[in-house]
């Protein structure tokens, strides 16, 4: 079956624009978790959704950041005012249901470049 | 947060060599699972091997094998046999604590060199 895709693939953009980050889960996934790889560092944990719904925003880096999730599938991470240290790539994954003995499958990832 | 440690940024070994990449981990739950992630130039994150902590019989998938020890809190990928598909980025990834997402080392580059 169809896995995680993400969409752009790769995204440039000017400082102080906003972007649109897209994640399409593996179908019937009620999990899916967003995280931020930036250059020689591993996996940063920003927000998860249960469903439609994200219990726990702490992780989001600050209040440019904002993701929603409609119909418990396509989630969408907005990065408001970019600035250059928003540059990684950011790595969407799902999984059947939350929590950390379900194995999470990953997307392709988006690398997000503010110049 | 839970802490991971991968205290190997680099390795490189020659195909066909048996390689042990090490992770310590630090975390106050008693039952949790443990993963290791290979993600390969194409950034694609695949899951490699997978450890429950409440098992003793430490987890194998062919080439690959954990040597978990629970009480240490450490949790150390050896792969044999290697080949040049394994070069990568590994990266070791205990629980971040209920449903949260995972906590990922840092990681470590292994080259597989021909």
């Amino acid at each position: 079956g169809a896995g995680v895709s993400q969409s752009p693939s790769n995204k440039v953009t000017e400082k102080g624009k906003d972007v649109e980050l897209r994640c399409d889960p593996i179908s019937g996934h009620t999990a899916l978790y967003w995280y931020r790889q930036s250059l020689g560092q591993g996996l940063e944990f920003l927000i998860y959704f249960q469903g439609n719904s994200a219990p726990d925003k702490s992780g989001l880096p600050s209040d440019r950041f904002s993701a929603e999730r409609t119909g418990g599938s396509v989630s969408t991470l907005t990065i408001q005012r970019t600035q250059q240290e928003d540059s990684a790539v950011y790595l969407c994954a799902s999984s059947l249901f939350p929590g950390s003995m379900y194995e999470q499958y990953f997307g392709p990832g988006t690398r997000l470049t503010v110049t | 947060a839970q802490t991971v440690t991968q205290s190997q940024p680099e390795m490189s070994v020659q195909e066909a060599e048996t390689v042990t990449l090490s992770c310590t981990y630090d975390t106050s739950e008693n039952n949790y699972y443990l993963f290791w992630y290979k993600q390969p130039p194409s950034r694609q994150m695949i899951l490699v091997i997978r450890q429950e902590a409440y098992k003793q019989q430490n987890a194998t998938e062919n080439r690959f094998s954990v040597n978990f020890q629970k009480a240490a809190k450490s949790f150390s990928l050896k792969i044999s046999d290697s080949q040049l598909g394994d070069t990568a980025m590994y990266f070791c990834a205990p629980p971040g604590g209920g449903a949260d997402g995972l906590t990922f080392g840092k990681g470590t580059h292994l080259i597989i060199q021909p």
